[in-house]
């Protein structure tokens, strides 16, 4: 069983469209992240999500919104993508605050053409 | 800017070459350290952390790295590496009173039969 699962794991989309990826995660755990890892490897938080709520939104383009419909799943909602949204996006879960051990998912590849 | 800084960005090695990849932090105060591994085309995975105690801490893999708190430092260390071991390895650190995982750029091993 997945403990971290996201779909698409490729998604392959023209600039200008919207896009979403799905988050799960079956680990019971209350705070849910979603990364992005550029093609340089780096990676950085985008949001963090405790029981549905909002708790980290770092400094990333309002075309992006996270959607927690339960603290089971965090989807990220892309508008107006763009050639720089090329990345690797990762999910990410945790029991409670970050400092304990995070669980990815797979990742989800990006490519806006 | 406070950062995780990892100077070795890639690293290669013979099988049984004994590895070291450093990592820096520049937070003051209490932090979280922690090693994490990607495998080519895998999710990011926790090999070792370090919250207080023994500052030599052992992971999986027969991986270990060794908090040195006067130098800000994490190195992670494995005696005799395994082709097996090529991935992208990540140090990551939770500074006190941040509820976020800050990621260095990470470091890429190359392990050669």
């Amino acid at each position: 069983d997945t403990a971290v699962s996201q779909t698409p794991k490729y998604l392959v989309t023209q600039m200008g469209n919207d896009k979403s990826i799905k988050c799960e995660q079956n680990l019971g755990h209350d705070t849910m992240y979603w990364y992005k890892q550029d093609s340089k490897k780096f990676l950085k938080i985008m949001f963090s999500y405790n029981n549905k709520e909002l708790i980290i939104n770092e400094t990333v383009p309002n075309r992006f919104s996270p959607k927690s419909p339960d603290k089971a799943h965090l989807n990220l909602h892309i508008n107006s993508l763009e050639l720089g949204d090329s990345a690797v996006y990762f999910c990410a879960s945790s029991p409670g605050q970050p400092n304990e051990k995070l669980f990815f998912g797979s990742g989800t590849q990006l490519s806006v053409l | 800017a406070q950062s995780v800084s990892q100077h070795n960005h890639h690293v290669i090695l013979s099988e049984a070459a004994s590895l070291e990849l450093g990592c820096n932090y520049s937070y003051g105060g209490t932090v979280n350290l922690f090693w994490y591994v990607q495998y080519p085309g895998q999710h990011l995975q926790l090999l070792l952390k370090y919250f207080s105690g023994d500052p030599l801490v052992k992971g999986i893999k027969g991986f270990e790295a060794e908090f040195i708190k006067s130098k800000f430092s994490f190195n992670l260390r494995k005696p005799s590496v395994q082709w097996s071991d090529t991935a992208e390895y990540f140090c990551a650190v939770t500074p006190n009173g941040y509820n976020k995982l800050i990621f260095g750029a990470g470091t890429r091993l190359a392990v050669h039969p």
